[in-house]
């Protein structure tokens, strides 16, 4: 079975530009999360999907951060514009439902000078 | 809110040594407990797991109990090996069955572990 699937794996952008990150979740999972993990860091949460409607968003930075999960699949994450706090790792994870395992993709790690 | 410690790292040990990696943790209701591991260019994989109190999760030699009276949840090994190097990170989800079953996590310790 294909794992979750991130997209690029690394990036490194100057502050004040537009970054996005994408991620195919595995198949038949209606529930999508993306996390943030900072440096030294556990994951913090940014936003959770159930299909294509959004759950909890509210530690999502929402004047520069915004995600979308078209058609209730694949979902992007963009940040607009970038400042240098916004490096970090960006894993997104899926699970067949609320109440199910989370499981994890590699991760998109993203610098910001 | 919901919050997570773990003790202090990183953590280098010998092959064969016995290993405890301490986790605390502050949540509001009976939240599930969670010891997520994450080996080195992966991702976060679930290692093991405990919904209640006095559960015991295990899984490839690891073991953590679900201590409600001191709210801890320490990852012990008997005998680690070379691969189990890795990040861990401990996390619960409070509440367990709710709406939102999102996970509060730990900063995370690195282990490595001596031939």
């Amino acid at each position: 079975e294909a794992g979750v699937a991130q997209s690029p794996r690394y990036k490194i952008i100057e502050k004040r530009q537009s970054v996005a990150f994408w991620c195919n979740p595995i198949s038949g999972h209606a529930t999508l999360y993306w996390y943030q993990q900072i440096l030294g860091q556990g994951p913090k949460l940014l936003i959770q999907f159930q299909n294509n409607g959004v759950v909890d968003d509210s530690q999502l930075p929402k004047d520069r951060f915004s995600a979308e999960r078209l058609k209730g699949v694949d979902s992007t994450l963009k940040i607009q514009p970038a400042k240098l706090e916004d490096s970090a790792v960006y894993l997104c994870a899926s699970s067949l439902g609320q109440y199910n395992e989370q499981f994890f993709g590699p991760g998109t790690r993203l610098t910001v000078l | 809110g919901d919050s997570v410690t773990q003790m202090e790292g990183p953590v280098t040990l010998s092959e064969e040594a016995f290993l405890t990696i301490n986790c605390t943790y502050t949540a509001t209701g009976y939240p599930s407990l969670f010891w997520y591991v994450q080996y080195p260019g992966e991702g976060l994989q679930l290692l093991l797991k405990a919904t209640k109190a006095d559960d015991k999760g295990s899984n490839k030699g690891f073991e953590a109990t679900y201590r409600k009276e001191t709210t801890s949840f320490h990852l012990e090994k008997g005998s680690v090996q070379v691969s189990d190097s890795a990040v861990y990170f401990c996390a619960l989800s409070d509440p367990p069955t709710g709406a939102n079953s999102k996970l509060t996590f730990g900063k995370g310790i690195t282990l490595s572990v001596r031939p």
